[in-house]
């Protein structure tokens, strides 16, 4: 079945570490997506990707770096300059990002920073 | 730039009751509307979306969603209610033209009572 796998479902972090979130999918979606959700804010847009290479920074990209080296995979890097990382993460795609914005998600990954 | 809101955090109905949560967007022309529903530690599942024609829309699990312009909302509705539907339920709105950015809502929580 065709979906985004996002791993690992729960990571806990020291502070001052870096951390990285996995984002696989295997829809041959163009475009990907990494949402931050907290409790009553909705969902927040850290970085979006449209092709293989290229990334554009979200709405919260601070403390935040990601890469795009194949189609399938966007991993997510949670810096140590992110000074509140405590966060349920998600990971969505798109046929592209000119289509009309019906999102793919996976089923997200929960950091905990100790 | 677009927004949505939600003006119900949480929303307890009795089950076999009828649902209908409130969604308000604002957006310069016609957007494109979805409602998406997340069940406690998982990812966001699309219910349905407007992006032209009908104003009332079906989605899956037996909701519907009707677009009024003049009120500039998209409130979902569902007649009976199942215990199986608690989930919280994000609105969002995408942009026409371009970049297509959606921006969801802060979500309304949704408590089912025998």
């Amino acid at each position: 079945d065709g979906g985004i796998t996002q791993s690992p479902k729960y990571l806990f972090r020291k502070e001052g570490q870096n951390v990285t979130l996995s984002c696989e999918q295997n829809l041959n979606h163009d475009a990907m997506y990494w949402y931050r959700q907290d409790p009553g804010q909705g969902l927040r847009l850290i970085y979006y990707s449209q092709i293989v290479n290229d990334f554009q920074k979200g709405d919260i990209a601070e403390g935040y770096s990601v890469s795009r080296e194949k189609k399938e995979s966007f991993p997510l890097t949670v810096t140590s300059a992110q000074k509140n990382p405590t966060a349920f993460y998600l990971c969505a795609s798109s046929i592209d990002l000119r289509s009309t914005g019906e999102l793919f998600f996976g089923e997200g990954s929960r950091l905990t920073v100790l | 730039a677009q927004s949505v809101t939600q003006p119900d955090i949480h929303i307890t109905v009795s089950e076999g009751a009828s649902l209908e949560l409130r969604c308000n967007y604002s957006y310069g022309a016609t957007p494109y509307l979805f409602w998406y529903v997340q069940s406690p530690g998982q990812g966001l599942q699309l219910l349905l979306k407007y992006f032209s024609g009908d104003t009332l829309v079906q989605g899956i699990k037996g909701f519907e969603a009707e677009f009024k312009r003049s009120q500039s909302s998209f409130n979902l509705r569902k007649p009976s209610v199942h215990w199986s539907d608690a989930a919280e339920y994000f609105c969002a709105v995408g942009a026409r033209g371009g970049y297509q950015k959606v921006t969801f809502g802060t979500g309304t929580k949704l408590q089912v009572i025998p």
